[in-house]
C-alpha cells in the first residue's frame, strides 16, 4: 500500500531564510505527487503538482519541488520565506490508474516563519 | 477550479448526539469525497459519494456511523452519528478534477469538538 512520510512535523525558520520540507513516498508504480497548503483557519489549497515531464515543478509564490524517482522523494523548497508562508504543508500521492479519490496524505509539516 | 463551501464551520457537540455537515460545490461534479483530519494526523478518506448511488466507504468507516447523502450533482451531506470524543476532528469535503491528474479541491472544513 502507498504511504507518504513527512519527516518533520514542525519547521521553524526566520524570515528570508531558505526552507526545505521533506516528503518521501512508498510506491512501486508511477505516481502523481502533490503539495497542499493549509493556512490558519482555511481549507487546503493546491500548491503544486507533478504529473509527468519535467521533474522540477514550481508554484506562483516561489515554492518548488523536485520529483526524485530513485529516492522516491518530492521535497518542497523555497529560497527565501516570508511571514505569510506560515502554514501547514501536506504532501500527497495518487496512482494514475488508481480509483478516484485515492489521494494518500502525509501527516503534514507546520512551517512557522519568524521575523 | 471548483469553489466549495461547508456548513457549519465549527461546532461543539455533546456525546451521543449527531451532527450533519453540508457541502456545496459551485459546479456539477460526479464524485465528492469526505475526509477526516484528526488532531496531529494526516487526512483520511472516509467515503466517496456518487450522485444517485450509495456512498463507498473506506476500511474502518461504516454507513451507520457516517451516513452520507448525495441528492444532486452540487451537494452532499455527511452525518457523524452517536458522537464520542474520539470523533473530534476536522471534516473536509472535496471534489476531483479528472482532467487535472487527480487534483482535488477542498472545502474549508468543519471543526468538530465532542464533549
Amino acid at each position: 500500500a502507498q504511504s507518504v512520510t513527512q519527516l518533520d512535523s514542525q519547521v521553524p525558520v526566520f524570515e528570508e531564510a531558505p526552507v526545505e520540507l521533506r516528503c518521501n513516498y512508498s510506491s512501486s508504480v508511477s505516481v502523481y505527487l502533490f503539495w497542499y497548503v493549509q493556512y490558519p483557519n482555511q481549507g487546503l489549497q493546491l500548491l503544486l503538482k507533478y504529473l509527468s515531464g519535467s521533474t522540477l515543478v514550481e508554484s506562483i509564490n516561489g515554492f518548488e519541488a523536485e520529483f526524485n524517482k530513485s529516492q522516491t522523494s518530492f521535497h518542497l523548497r523555497k529560497p527565501s520565506v516570508h511571514i505569510s508562508d506560515t502554514a501547514e504543508y501536506f504532501c500527497a500521492v495518487s496512482e494514475p490508474g488508481g480509483s478516484q479519490g485515492n489521494l494518500i496524505f502525509g501527516k503534514g509539516t507546520k512551517l512557522s516563519v519568524k521575523p | 477550479s471548483a469553489v466549495i463551501s461547508q456548513k457549519p464551520s465549527r461546532d461543539i457537540c455533546q456525546r451521543g448526539t449527531s451532527l450533519t455537515i453540508q457541502c456545496q460545490v459551485d459546479s456539477q461534479v460526479t464524485m465528492m469525497f469526505w475526509y477526516r483530519q484528526q488532531p496531529g494526523q494526516s487526512l483520511t478518506l472516509i467515503a466517496t459519494a456518487n450522485q444517485g448511488s450509495e456512498a463507498t466507504y473506506e476500511s474502518g468507516f461504516v454507513i451507520d456511523k457516517f451516513p452520507i447523502s448525495r441528492p444532486n450533482l452540487t451537494f452532499s451531506t455527511l452525518t457523524v452519528s452517536n458522537m464520542s470524543p474520539e470523533d473530534s476532528s476536522i471534516y473536509l469535503c472535496s471534489v476531483e478534477d479528472p482532467l487535472a491528474g487527480r487534483e482535488q479541491y477542498f472545502g474549508p472544513g468543519t471543526r468538530l469538538t465532542v464533549t
